[in-house]
């Protein structure tokens, strides 16, 4: 079994609609939770940060974390198709630092 | 220049070719990583640096050869490679290692191995 899980998709979406991406995984010792997207040959740039359960909310993002579940989800509020790139879910655990386990990264597109 | 840069940007090489390739970070950062990213494969930790020491070395051939000689410049020289290591290589930086904070990375290193 994998640490962390993601659908890699492709997923595509109309323009405005509401997007959910998740990830799963099987270590209970993950505390930090993040979110990088990447666009087409670019690197991946940090989008959510959070740590340990929780929502956290910046502009159309939306980052959840159900630690119960071992299950975290990004949610796009109207989807752009600006916001068409890969998303990555990362997560580490507390005295973990930068060593992030990554999920495989799930492609989204969002069509006009 | 700012934030992260990775040259060559495309690389093509036979097996028996050695080649480097090169970060440099524009950001201050002490703590500096190399990454393979295949397809359909979560991104893979190959190394890190903090502040010039190799801190992590995650059983990865030694057909791969890092080396930072200052916290702003890292490289990854390349020698008798095997076709599967073909991927994009990505080079990241961050204030600390020890301290979980935001990864920054650059544009990559697509690597060809023919």
């Amino acid at each position: 079994q994998k640490e962390v899980e993601q659908d890699p998709g492709p997923l595509s979406v109309p323009e405005g609609a509401i997007v959910s991406l998740n990830c799963t995984y099987s270590n209970s010792a993950f505390q930090y939770f993040m979110w990088y997207r990447q666009y087409s040959r670019k690197g991946p740039e940090l989008l959510m940060y959070t740590y340990s359960s929780g929502n956290k909310e910046d502009g159309r993002f939306t980052a959840q974390v159900d630690k119960s579940s071992k299950y975290i989800s990004l949610f796009i509020r109207d989807s752009q198709p600006s916001d068409s790139a890969t998303y990555l879910c990362a997560m580490t655990f507390t005295g973990g630092g930068n060593k992030l386990t990554f999920g495989t990264g799930t492609q989204l597109k969002v069509e006009l | 220049e700012t934030g992260v840069t990775q040259t060559p940007r495309h690389l093509v090489m036979g097996m028996t070719n050695k080649k480097s390739l090169k970060c440099e970070q524009h950001l201050g950062h002490n703590a500096m990583y190399w990454y393979k990213q295949s397809a359909k494969k979560p991104l893979e930790l190959m190394f890190v640096y903090s502040l010039e020491e190799r801190v992590e070395n995650n059983s990865v051939p030694s057909r791969f050869s890092p080396e930072c000689p200052n916290s702003s410049h890292l490289f990854l020289h390349l020698h008798t490679l095997q076709p599967e290591d073909s991927a994009l290589y990505l080079c990241a930086s961050s204030q600390e290692f020890l301290n979980t904070g935001e990864l920054f990375f650059g544009e990559g290193s697509r690597l060809t191995v023919l």
